[in-house]
């Protein structure tokens, strides 16, 4: 099973709303991603989880609260989000160390704050 | 920090060989990744180049060259639905596989 599997596809919300994007793997993969993805732009890196720890968050806004409650699943917790956070939201995974270059996408949640 | 730079738009024909280049400058390089996306889909991984030279992966190929900091995807016997966003990314030295992606480059193949 090489598959990456994210939920809900779509989502919209109100600035006020809480929400959370869920994330699974079954590959036995200890690294574990968070992606954005604006129109016309590569993927940009949020959060990066090593071995079920935070390894490295670059700078996000703590409206963005991510959360690694097992090897196989990673969330990503949604509060007072702005109208410019309308994105692709990508997860993937990856293997540690030796073979961590290869990392396999989520098809990623769609989501639109209003 | 790292920066990448690729063509952001190459167009060949159904048939034809394409290469999209990919020069870079970071501290801490590790390797090379290539992955594509189609519309509306997740990024694929397609290649990696860790070691200076040329990798090949079916109708794919991927060359580094560390010295000159540059890379690049050839792919070869375009098909139709080889049409999609291309993104060269530089991995950098941590266990976790952090990887920076260039701005990508749309390749549409025409018949």
């Amino acid at each position: 099973d090489t598959e990456v599997t994210q939920t809900p596809k779509h989502l919209v919300m109100g600035m006020t709303n809480k929400k959370s994007l869920k994330c699974e793997q079954h590959m036995g993969h200890r690294a574990m991603y968070w992606y954005k993805q604006k129109a016309k732009k590569p993927p940009e890196l949020m959060f990066v989880y090593s071995y079920e720890k935070l390894s490295i968050n670059e700078s996000v806004p703590s409206r963005f609260s991510p959360e690694c409650p097992n090897s196989s699943l990673l969330n990503l917790h949604l509060h007072a989000l702005q109208p410019e956070d309308s994105a692709l939201y990508l997860c993937a995974s990856s293997q540690v160390g030796t073979g961590s270059y290869e990392q396999y996408f989520g098809p990623g949640t769609r989501l639109t704050v209003t | 920090g790292q920066s990448l730079e690729q063509p952001s738009e190459v167009t060949a024909v159904e048939g034809a060989i394409v290469q999209i280049n990919c020069t870079y400058q970071t501290s801490g390089f590790y390797g090379l990744s290539w992955y594509q996306q189609h519309d509306g889909g997740a990024p694929t991984f397609l290649s990696y180049n860790g070691l200076d030279g040329l990798e090949e992966t079916g109708r794919f190929s991927s060359f580094l060259s560390r010295s000159d900091s540059y890379g690049y995807l050839l792919l070869q016997e375009l098909q139709m639905k080889d049409s999609a966003s291309y993104f060269c990314a530089v991995r950098v030295n941590t266990n976790a596989g952090k990887s920076t992606f260039g701005d990508g480059t749309t390749l549409t193949v025409k018949p």
